[in-house]
């Protein structure tokens, strides 16, 4: 697709629920990253992906939380039993590859309210 | 953990004038990114910087970059109403490949 892509674009559900989000990236990006963002808050880095794997999961709040990606394509955040503190914007951004020098293009984002 | 911090955290301008905006990171660095945010959603790439260089142009944007200070700063110049958004620091830590982001700048520009 011509940008990253996110969805839903909002999700409510109840605590204790399980929801997946879902990323598409850029075709031809091989680097995904996912981030969350609390209201008014900076952007906190979940993990992110190089081809299919994921090098570095350090970000993950919780074994609550977990994501894989498939066919070095589209990704899918789950979060397990969800709690109110897991409401936030979800962020998924891709770029041509890893590396520090490589510019992330973000999707618009998943809006979480967990109640 | 954040790896950089934005100063300040929020700034009210009139259209016209210049919008400077600070960002602090902690480990050394490879290269600097700067982000906008509008609305709280996705985030737009306006700038890199690499530890090599001091100071780079884009349009109005102007970016410096001072290693021996943990810090760069990002000047908007003759700012418009339009560049209402929030602003972002990004930098690898520790050379990674991660991309770590500051804590933003919300920047209000009245017409």
């Amino acid at each position: 697709g011509a940008g990253v892509s996110q969805s839903p674009s909002n999700k409510v559900t109840e605590k204790g629920k399980d929801v997946e989000l879902r990323c598409d990236p850029i075709s031809g990006h091989t680097a995904l990253y996912w981030y969350r963002q609390s209201l008014g808050q900076g952007l906190e880095f979940l993990i992110y992906f190089q081809g299919n794997s994921a090098p570095d999961k350090s970000g993950l709040p919780s074994d609550r939380f977990s994501a894989e990606r498939t066919g070095g394509s589209v990704s899918t955040l789950t979060i397990q039993r969800t709690q109110q503190e897991d409401s936030a914007v979800y962020l998924c951004a891709s770029s041509l590859r890893t590396g520090f020098s490589e510019k992330l293009f973000f999707g618009s984002g998943t809006q979480l309210s967990v109640l | 953990s954040q790896q950089g911090e934005e100063d300040p955290q929020a700034l009210s301008i009139q259209e016209g004038e210049n919008a400077t905006m600070n960002c602090s990171y902690k480990t050394s660095i490879n290269n600097l990114q700067w982000y906008r945010q509008n609305s709280g959603r996705g985030l737009v790439h306006l700038i890199l910087i690499r530890s090599n260089e001091r100071e780079k142009h884009s349009g109005r944007l102007r970016v410096t970059l001072d290693t021996s200070k943990k810090s760069s700063s990002l000047l908007i110049t003759a700012s418009r109403a339009a560049d209402t958004a929030s602003y972002f620091c990004a930098t690898d830590a520790d050379g990674t490949d991660k991309l770590i982001f500051g804590t933003g700048t919300r920047l209000q520009v009245f017409p």
